[in-house]
């Protein structure tokens, strides 16, 4: 298994581009969520899905969209990229809620915005 | 409301000495807790988890931690540091319990672990 991979590992955008981070996993996890991690600030939550078609915000959601059209695949969306979005973008899944159950990570997106 | 502190950002041990990292809670239920591991330029992976369970639990590397409901804790130690040990720490916490889904867990800001040799 590859386990959660993630793509790209680094990117730089210029404000107001868009992309998208691609986050796939092989485990059939139903639970996948995107979470931001900053200096100082640990881990935060910025978009989950519990199943496919099934997506719901956490607590940093704005500036960022997701869709979930199969188990497999969690893209992240930048729509217009600005400066606070600089940061490292981590993908996790896991097989229940994650409130209970063991999360995998990816390895990260290193994202900066000039 | 904050739900998890992780006392001090960096903790500097000598190699082969006692590890001691401090996670201290909120939750008006029986929690779920977590520490989480990130070596350099990795994703997080699971040291250990407590649900409700052992009050000890054992994790990989030689990690435990003790969850101690009377003082709100759950501190992770080593008895004997090593080198490889130098990672980012995370404790976890779902302060309500089951069935908080990904919005009902919240990390710590995360504790850097500096082993000296």
């Amino acid at each position: 298994n590859a386990g959660v991979t993630q793509t790209p590992k680094f990117q730089v955008l210029k404000t107001g581009q868009s992309m998208t981070l691609q986050c796939a996993q092989d485990m059939n996890h139903e639970y996948m969520s995107w979470y931001r991690q900053d200096p100082g600030m640990g881990l935060r939550l910025i978009h989950y899905s519990v199943g496919a078609g099934i997506t719901d915000q956490g607590e940093v959601p704005n500036g960022y969209n997701v869709s979930r059209s199969t188990t497999e695949d969690f893209p992240l969306r930048l729509l217009s990229a600005a400066p606070s979005q600089t940061s490292v973008y981590f993908c996790a899944s896991s097989y229940s809620d994650p409130s209970t159950d063991t999360q995998y990570f990816g390895p990260g997106t290193r994202l900066t915005v000039l | 409301a904050q739900s998890v502190t992780q006392l001090g950002s960096h903790v500097s041990v000598s190699e082969g000495a006692l590890v001691l990292l401090r996670c201290n809670y909120s939750s008006s239920v029986p929690p779920y807790l977590f520490w989480y591991v990130q070596y350099p330029n990795q994703g997080l992976q699971l040291l250990l988890k407590y649900t409700s369970a052992a009050t000890l639990v054992k994790g990989i590397n030689g990690f435990e931690a003790e969850f101690k409901k009377s003082e709100t804790s759950f501190h992770l130690t080593k008895p004997s540091a090593h080198m490889s040990d130098a990672a980012e720490y995370f404790c976890a916490v779902s302060p309500f319990g089951a069935g908080g889904g990904a919005d009902g867990l919240t990390f710590g800001k995360g504790t850097h672990l500096i082993i000296q040799p």
